[in-house]
């Protein structure tokens, strides 16, 4: 099946400064990748859908400017946590659609990127 | 507005029958997935179901009503390992995207 993968898978940063997640899918192109937030024993609240070659599109509640969205390529998207608070502190996992018969269909997760902000 | 409903939480013993709910309401439906995501982990994909009707894989099936805006992911032969999240998400063809429900923790005892 298709692969979707994650880097950093966790990461430690303190507060103030900025953090690169990276969503790779590496079987298939994805013009369209979403990224999600996950706190403990909640579920997966999508938080921007990642658009190749435009603008990210957010969710109600998510600052655009603090949440940096980047996808450059059909293969890459990148989340970019800025001036990072203890408040961030979460799993982050990305995901990408596949196309069938010109439809969405299933979407393969990547493994998650669990970020804490000291 | 868009809302999917499951249970919090469940028990079952290892080698029973558990049966999970989902139901919802969204603007535009294009397919149900349910998925499984142990701790710490992604989701696993587990099944989809845009037809009314029981899809089955195994030990796992789900179940679609479109007019009830309702369904189930029933686990049969419960083993240990089934312990985890099960994790609705509706696919909104309004919106282009998939729509979670909060998860239902799952407990399987020996």
């Amino acid at each position: 099946g298709a692969v979707v993968s994650q880097h950093p898978s966790w990461v430690i940063c303190k507060s103030g400064t900025s953090v690169k997640i990276e969503c790779r899918s590496l079987d298939f192109q994805a013009t369209t990748m979403f990224w999600y937030r996950q706190f403990p024993k909640q579920s997966l609240m999508l938080m921007a859908t990642s658009n190749e070659g435009s603008k990210a599109t957010y969710e109600q509640g998510v600052e655009k400017d603090k949440f940096l969205i980047n996808h450059a390529s059909l293969t890459l998207s990148t989340l970019t946590v800025t001036s990072a608070h203890p408040e961030d502190s979460s799993f982050y996992i990305c995901s990408a659609p596949t196309i069938y018969r010109d439809r969405w269909y299933e979407q393969y997760f990547g493994p998650g990127t669990r970020l804490t902000v000291t | 507005g868009q809302n999917i409903d499951q249970p919090t939480e469940m028990t079952a013993t290892e080698g029973a029958i558990v049966q999970i709910n989902c139901t919802y309401q969204t603007s535009g439906f294009n397919g149900l997935f349910w998925y499984q995501q142990h701790a710490g982990e992604a989701p696993t994909f587990l099944s989809y179901n845009v037809l009314d009707g029981l899809e089955e894989k195994g030990r796992f099936s789900s179940f679609l009503s479109r007019s009830k805006g309702y369904s189930y992911l029933l686990l049969k032969e419960l083993q240990m390992k089934d312990s985890a999240s099960y994790l609705c998400a509706v696919f909104s063809g309004g919106y282009n995207k998939l729509i979670f429900g909060a998860g239902t923790r799952l407990a399987v005892h020996p």
